[in-house]
């Protein structure tokens, strides 16, 4: 069964202080894996797309890495506009359905204090 | 770019009641629509696609029905809702290199009360 999991499930940091979210997936085929940002009562707003292991993209404090069992979101020295919810969802590579199909995590709610 | 619109933006509405959301896509054509849900402590689940006007697959058998009247026109429906019907709807399209990347609108939250 295709699944994401996201660790942690809430990560607050400081200003300035560095860390990581993980994204472990199982999937049959990966056609991709995407990164989204999710403010409080708005739509995911789209990061990245990640298509094989080794890859990297970065967009500012955030760089993005691919495995291939997992996926990691690097944030450097975070501000407080960072906070948000940021989720992972794998697009399953098996024929037919739709490419929309993607297969979401519950999210890593960050929180970034000055 | 495109841009995506819903509306109602919230609404609350009785058990039994019937529901329609809208979504509206400009800047492209014959694009890729989805209806997916999120509820609380889940994550977001693919309800229904369309690759065309009067093109819909559904992705679970649930309560609620899609259509779409119009190339940019995508409408979730509902007879009658359910207490599990609440959530947080959103609509997406897909474009960038083909038509991979889902984008989505702001969302329409729903309480059945």
């Amino acid at each position: 069964e295709d699944q994401v999991t996201q660790s942690p499930e809430a990560l607050r940091l400081q200003e300035g202080e560095s860390s990581s979210l993980n994204c472990s997936y199982t999937v049959s085929g990966l056609r991709g894996l995407f990164w989204y940002r999710q403010d409080p009562g708005k739509g995911p707003e789209f990061l990245f797309t990640l298509y094989s292991a080794g890859e990297e993209k970065e967009k500012e404090r955030l760089k993005a890495t691919l495995t291939k069992k997992e996926s990691f979101l690097h944030i450097t020295a975070p501000k407080p506009e960072d906070s948000a919810t940021y989720l992972c969802a794998v697009q399953p590579g098996k024929g037919g359905g739709s490419q929309g199909n993607l297969i979401f995590g519950k999210g890593t709610k960050l929180s970034v204090k000055p | 770019s495109q841009t995506i619109h819903q509306w109602p933006a919230t609404l609350v509405q009785p058990v039994g009641s019937p529901l329609s959301l809208e979504c509206t896509v400009e800047g492209t054509s014959n694009p890729n629509l989805y209806w997916y849900r999120q509820a609380a402590g889940r994550g977001l689940q693919l309800l229904f696609y369309s690759v065309g006007i009067g093109q819909i697959s559904s992705e679970v058998p649930q309560n609620l029905s899609a259509s779409r009247p119009q190339d940019r026109q995508f409408i979730l429906s509902s007879k009658k809702l359910l207490l599990s019907d609440s959530g947080f709807y959103l609509c997406a399209c897909a474009r960038g290199p083909g038509g991979n990347t889902i984008y989505f609108g702001e969302g329409s939250w729903l309480t059945v009360v």
